[in-house]
């Protein structure tokens, strides 16, 4: 099993469209959590850590749930430039695993 | 600005040929690190330094080996390339602070042949 699960998608949603995207990992000693955002061809860049209060960013909003070992990625009113892969990222002890991303695909 | 360079975007090689990936950033980070990402794989950690040379083994830094010098520099060597380590390959930095702000270069697309 691997330590960072995510679906790869690809998830292909009209402008405007709510999507969200789960990512599950295996280690319960897991002690920070963040999702990546990487552009075709392009480098991966944070963008935003999982608090366990869940936290908002826009019209971004990240969730954390312990019991269930899954955090979560909710994108409300898409817009194309949200087209990219979004990298589930799990810490431990300075130990980071990277999952293997969900594409997402926004479309006029 | 944040910055870290990666000497080449795309690089061909051939089996058992002596590869050099070169890493820079000018953040005066102490912290960096080489990872490859493959599809459906994700990152994963090669070989991360902490401080000017200082080594650590990743998940995979098997036919790999590293160089710090200086601090501002990160080389990823591969002795002897061999196919399957065709893949992105990835170098990142990240300072003082939460080990999870890693700024990371644009990558370097390898293929062995």
């Amino acid at each position: 099993r691997k330590e960072v699960e995510q679906d790869p998608g690809p998830f292909n949603v009209p402008e405007g469209a709510t999507v969200a995207f789960n990512c599950t990992y295996s280690n319960s000693a897991s002690q920070s959590f963040f999702w990546y955002r990487q552009d075709c061809r392009k480098e991966p860049k944070l963008l935003m850590s999982v608090y366990s209060s869940g936290n908002e960013d826009g019209r971004f909003t990240a969730q954390l749930n312990r019991a269930s070992q899954y955090i979560s990625l909710l994108i409300r009113d898409s817009k194309l430039s949200d087209s990219a892969t979004y990298l589930c990222v799990v810490e431990n002890n300075n130990d980071m695993r990277f999952g293997a991303g969900t594409r997402l695909t926004v479309k006029p | 600005d944040v910055k870290v360079t990666q000497s080449s975007r795309y690089l061909v090689k051939r089996t058992g040929e002596k590869v050099f990936l070169e890493c820079v950033q000018d953040m005066d980070h102490e912290n960096m690190f080489w990872y490859r990402q493959d599809p459906g794989l994700g990152l994963r950690l090669i070989y991360f330094s902490y401080d000017v040379k200082m080594k650590e083994k990743g998940d995979i830094p098997e036919g790999y080996s590293v160089s710090r010098e200086k601090k501002e520099r990160f080389s990823l060597i591969l002795e002897s390339a061999s196919t399957n380590q065709t893949s992105m390959y990835l170098c990142a930095s990240s300072g003082q602070g939460p080990i999870y702000e890693q700024y990371f270069g644009p990558g370097t697309r390898l293929t062995v042949t």
